[in-house]
């Protein structure tokens, strides 16, 4: 099975902070790597997918880089809608596996 | 739109059965691949199943044997058949369309479903 290491599991962060989150996989997963954000008792959201592709109508603040193993999902100006929990996934291989998340909280 | 809408949650015994459906509009089952992903109360996501418009199917460890994914084309529904439930499975089940037939596989779990509750207890 292939491993998804989130970094870090949580963090504070203010109005306008750039704020980066990174996923790495256990092995190469060939870019088949989205991001993911939820707020409490929603459902999941997706933000990016394909590793940099941005999911229509999501804000341009949002963007996704890597490849191979390490990927990165940064907030460019942290938005007060923001805070919430984010998910790595990987859908290369099964079973697809999510990273551990990471909760993004106000400062 | 495309919509997909679970039902079938519910309080449960350890050891009991219990079936979730997925209800799809806009879309048609068949003609794509249908993951099911859960999350425990506080806890993060888990994939736990996908069924191919050809019908192959996988599972995670943690539910094979145990679990059935299946489809009524008839119904335009995707089926979780749970058995020999757990504590551990009390969560919440999503229903998501990782992608249609032919479509790239890399742009992929854009769709999900509201979410059911299943709590298994005594």
């Amino acid at each position: 099975d292939i491993q998804m290491t989130q970094s870090p599991s949580a963090m504070s962060a203010s109005v306008g902070d750039r704020v980066t989150i990174t996923c790495r996989a256990s092995q190469g997963i060939n870019n088949y790597l989205a991001w993911f954000q939820q707020k409490p008792g929603k459902v999941p959201k997706r933000l990016i997918y394909a590793a940099s592709s941005l999911q229509s109508g999501v804000p341009s603040r949002f963007s996704g880089s890597g490849s191979g193993t390490e990927f990165t999902l940064t907030i460019s100006s942290l938005q007060p809608e923001d805070f919430a929990t984010y998910y790595c996934l990987q859908y290369n291989s099964y079973p697809r596996t999510f990273g551990q998340g990471t909760k993004v909280e106000i400062k | 739109e495309v919509q997909l809408v679970e039902s079938g949650g519910g309080l449960i015994q350890p050891g009991g059965s219990l079936r979730l459906s997925c209800a799809a509009s806009g879309l048609t089952v068949s003609s794509n691949y249908m993951s099911w992903v859960r999350q425990a109360p506080g806890k993060g996501l888990e994939w736990i199943s996908i069924i191919y418009p050809g019908d192959s199917t996988y599972y995670a460890d943690s539910v094979k044997g145990r679990f059935t994914i299946s489809r009524d084309n008839s119904k335009n529904t995707v089926y979780l058949q749970m058995n020999s439930l757990r504590g551990e499975d009390t969560a919440v089940y999503y229903c998501a369309r990782e992608r249609s037939m032919g479509a790239n596989p890399i742009d992929s779990f854009e769709i999900w479903g509201q979410g059911t509750l299943v709590t298994v207890s005594s």
